[in-house]
């Protein structure tokens, strides 16, 4: 059974702080990782995706990939209280058939 | 968002009552897939396509089937509806470069 962890929350960051958000995966195998952001009520949207070892920067926004411990985290630097979502983790081994696999999400608060 | 619909947006129905729920895509993807969400459970796949006719089992597929008979929609059915299958219902699609987009969901009650 692939699984992908991430830790509930919720976790709580002041405005203006950085908020660390951690996923692991089970499948060695896995070649591609992303992290969605989700509203209340909402559909779950895209915000990064990663598939090699280290750092990728998007404005706020860097995914960090570690295969060796089989580990990826989103940074979210200037926290806003509009980034107050849930965050998902998912992870796929390959680009065929392959559905993504999801976790549960961490409620991210950000305290104005 | 990726050029997709679901329909109904919301929608109350009786237990035991058939279900069909649809996904049109307007941009021509192969893959698309179907989920469902619910407190504690976090996103869950259903079932999902790879092609016209082309579909395949997820985690949780009980009571539920699909079909595709074009590329641009996706149904999913549910013959006999449960309580239990009270959720919200997200379609999605897979692009070319593995990136995965969400319809807006629809939000089913069984009662």
């Amino acid at each position: 059974q692939k699984e992908v962890e991430q830790n509930s929350g919720p976790l709580s960051v002041p405005e203006g702080a950085i908020a660390s958000l951690n996923c692991t995966y089970s499948d060695r195998g896995s070649q591609s990782f992303f992290w969605y952001r989700q509203y209340s009520g909402k559909s779950p949207e895209l915000i990064m995706f990663i598939y090699s070892n280290g750092d990728k920067e998007d404005g706020r926004f860097t995914a960090q990939l570690n295969k060796a411990s089989q580990y990826v985290s989103l940074l979210i630097r200037d926290s806003q209280p509009s980034d107050s979502a849930t965050y998902l983790c998912a992870v796929t081994a390959d680009s065929g058939n392959t559905p993504l696999v999801f976790g549960k999400g961490t409620r991210l608060s950000v305290i104005a | 968002d990726a050029g997709i619909t679901q329909s109904p947006r919301h929608k109350v129905t009786e237990t035991g009552t058939p279900v069909t729920l649809r996904c049109h895509q307007t941009e021509n993807h192969r893959y698309m897939y179907w989920y469902r969400q619910d407190p504690g459970h976090g996103l869950r796949l259903i079932h999902y396509s790879y092609g016209v006719k082309d579909t395949d089992k997820g985690e949780v597929s009980d009571g539920y089937s699909v079909s595709r008979s074009k590329t641009e929609d996706f149904l999913l059915t549910l013959e006999s509806a449960t309580s239990s299958q009270t959720s919200v219902y997200f379609c999605a699609i897979k692009t070319s470069t593995d990136t995965q987009y969400f319809g807006p969901g629809t939000r089913l009650t069984v009662l």
